[in-house]
């Protein structure tokens, strides 16, 4: 079955450098969602979007911004970069629309670990 | 705000052990609430997601309960092999107040299952 997909896997950058990181949610699911963990942390919201609309919005500092697109896949662009921005980056998504026994359920990509030096 | 602490903080059990896993948050108007398991530096896998209106869900040697009025869920594992070891995490959607397009996590719960 198709997950979400995240990229890239892996980044590293300089202090106020710019990063964008890219989510492509399951098919046919309508809501994307970003997280950021620390190490050691448990994951922490930042913003969400349902059918390309912000939902929700988190703990998102100012030098971040993220959309959702007409193909329903989202990014997260990071300016500014700080050391503090080190994290593992989360991408989910979920179908909110239906009757199935999986609404609602939020399924995690493997994440993108950037890295500021 | 929804608030959500998961007890034990860690956990060390040999195998085949039954174990059980708890969660609880502040806010009771929750939408639902997932259980996730996560391997380090790896991603979220849902294990089990129980509606408001559902009480227990089942999935193989797991089984999660939910009472939202006290504000409880409990993730049992049956027979814990050493593969289990991960940390387990509980997170709710929700909340008086509150939207359901996001997930509170707990701290998790890292357990190890020793041969």
């Amino acid at each position: 079955a198709a997950g979400v997909i995240q990229s890239p896997r892996h980044l590293i950058k300089e202090k106020r450098e710019t990063a964008t990181l890219k989510c492509y949610p399951i098919p046919r699911h309508d809501t994307v969602y970003w997280y950021q963990q620390g190490p050691g942390q448990d994951p922490q919201f930042l913003i969400s979007f349902y059918e390309k609309m912000q939902s929700d919005k988190g703990s998102i500092p100012d030098r971040f911004s993220a959309q959702q697109f007409s193909d329903y896949h989202s990014e997260l662009n990071m300016s500014s970069l700080e050391l503090g921005d080190s994290a593992l980056y989360f991408c989910a998504s979920s179908l909110e629309q239906g009757l199935g026994r999986n609404t609602g359920e939020l399924f995690f990509g493997e994440g993108s670990r950037l890295t500021v030096l | 705000k929804q608030e959500v602490t998961q007890i034990p903080a860690a956990l060390s059990v040999p195998e085949g052990e039954n174990l059980v896993l708890n969660c609880s948050f502040t806010d009771s108007a929750i939408y639902n609430l997932q259980w996730f398991r996560q391997d380090p530096g790896k991603g979220l896998t849902s294990l089990l997601l129980i509606q408001s209106s559902q009480r227990e869900q089942t999935s193989g040697r797991l089984n999660a309960s939910l009472d939202k009025s006290s504000g409880r869920s409990t993730l049992y594992i049956a027979a814990s092999q050493p593969g289990d070891s991960a940390t387990y995490l509980c997170a709710v959607r929700g909340g008086s107040g509150g939207s359901n397009y996001k997930l509170t996590f707990g701290k998790g719960t890292l357990l190890t299952v020793n041969p």
